[in-house]
């Protein structure tokens, strides 16, 4: 079975300083990574997936096979980074279901 | 731009009580998702459709819970009975098909069993 870790329930950082939010993950096969995001009053929705290789919102994470970690990072933080973020897995051609961490409460202090 | 909808957006039941959420996912959707969600937590997979099929029952207590897609559109999440620690977020999702596709979120209904 597909396990997420995110080790840190709360992170605060000030405006401009660097963000990295870590997720680490277990499974046997091969995952598909994601971070979901939820703003204050928001649905939960997709910030980015490995497969994707882009940047949303300066937000950028690589998939280390070798050391089975997702880390989510930014360089300078906004305030409306504030939300909680969530490591997600997903089986390539496996069960298909979508396994999330417990998530991160990222507070950016103006 | 297309959402997942889902009601009631809140409930408040008395334990032993019956209790229903209703999900009607993004048209198109064959992929279907109930979470459960409780404070402080990350999402938790509960039930996993593919169109009116169940795929993924495993986490879904089923002597009290029971879930339908009977058309393929739409679901039903129940509890009977409720029970103080089923108080939580309970989440739709759906996505476009089994493959490896994003999964858009409805906003949840909050359920506090009193």
């Amino acid at each position: 079975a597909q396990r997420v870790t995110q080790p840190e329930k709360l992170l605060s950082v000030f405006k401009g300083a660097p963000v990295e939010l870590k997720c680490n993950y277990s499974y046997s096969g091969s995952p598909e990574l994601f971070w979901y995001v939820q703003y204050s009053r928001q649905r939960l929705q997709l910030l980015l997936r490995h497969i994707s290789r882009e940047s949303i919102k300066g937000f950028t994470a690589d998939l280390n096979k070798g050391e089975t970690s997702f880390h989510l990072k930014k360089p300078f933080a906004q305030e409306e980074d504030s939300a909680m973020y969530y490591c997600a897995l997903k089986p390539i051609g496996g069960n298909n279901r979508l396994a999330f961490g417990k998530g991160n409460q990222v507070v950016v202090i103006p | 731009e297309a959402e997942v909808a889902q009601s009631p957006r809140y409930k408040i039941t008395e334990k032993s009580q019956a209790v229903a959420f209703w999900c009607d996912p993004i048209s198109g959707h064959a992929t279907l998702y109930w979470y459960r969600q409780i404070l402080g937590q990350g999402p938790e997979l509960l039930v996993q459709f593919q169109d009116e099929s169940v795929v993924d029952d495993s986490q879904l207590p089923k002597d009290r819970f029971s879930a339908e897609r009977l058309k393929g559109v739409d679901s039903t999440l129940k509890i009977q009975p409720a029970e103080l620690g089923d108080s939580a977020m309970y989440l739709c999702a759906s996505s476009l098909s089994q493959g490896n596709t994003e999964a858009f979120f409805g906003q949840g209904t909050r359920l506090t069993v009193v």
